[in-house]
């Protein structure tokens, strides 16, 4: 139990829904973050959230689209995705945006878009 | 830019047996480096950090020695047990230039036989 919490844990769509991530903190940290991780590539940084303010966007594309409405939680909204969006999305916190704060990492929802 | 290089995959040992998996960095300056382990089915978690040169890391019987001569911060276990099997998981957060954005290694997965 690493006090970050994501839901739902698995997920199927199809490729014209719309549906939501969402990740809760319970730490107190000030900064969150998504990353996508795939089968057979490097984990991929995709927002990066500090005091409720975006401040790292990895040339996501628009058919994901991040939300942080406080400091404990972040969403991240699809729609429109393309099979090759299928991954294990994680979501992690840390303290600040410090050289040397640990990022604390939820178990990740595991998404298949047909 | 940063980047973080990690020896390919996957390492597969008998129970008991050393281990050592490679990790070197390129980066401006010191950074932190961090080790992270991700089990099963579930998100990362911290292993162990250094923050500074000629720091030692260790947690669970791993260590990893910060090498700033060498840019290295290899992690090692005098002996695995079968519940060491996970994907390891090198990274470093940058100390200069105002951005303190991890960048990850893309994994070493880790097979403890009985």
């Amino acid at each position: 139990e690493t006090g970050v919490t994501q839901t739902p844990r698995h997920l199927v769509m199809g490729m014209t829904n719309k549906k939501s991530l969402k990740c809760e903190q319970h730490l107190g940290h000030n900064a969150m973050y998504w990353y996508k991780q795939s089968a057979k590539k490097p984990l991929e940084l995709m927002f990066v959230y500090s005091l409720e303010e975006r401040v790292e966007n990895n040339s996501v594309p628009s058919r994901f689209s991040p939300e942080c409405p406080n400091s404990s939680h972040l969403f991240l909204h699809l729609h429109t995705l393309q099979p090759e969006d299928s991954a294990l999305y994680l979501c992690a916190s840390s303290q600040d945006l410090g050289s040397t704060d640990t990022q604390y990492f939820g178990p990740g929802t595991r998404l298949t878009v047909l | 830019g940063d980047s973080v290089t990690q020896m390919e995959g996957p390492v597969t040992l008998s129970e008991e047996a050393f281990l050592t998996i490679n990790c070197t960095y390129t980066a401006t300056g010191y950074p932190s480096l961090f080790w992270y382990v991700q089990y099963p089915g579930e998100g990362l978690q911290l292993l162990l950090k250094a923050t500074k040169a000629d720091d030692k890391g260790s947690n669970k019987g791993f260590e990893a020695t910060y090498r700033k001569e060498t840019t290295s911060f290899h992690l090692e276990k005098g002996s695995v047990q079968v519940s060491d099997s996970a994907v390891y998981f090198c990274a470093l957060t940058p100390v200069e230039g105002g951005s303190y954005i991890p960048t990850f290694g893309r994994g070493t997965s880790l097979i403890v036989h009985p």
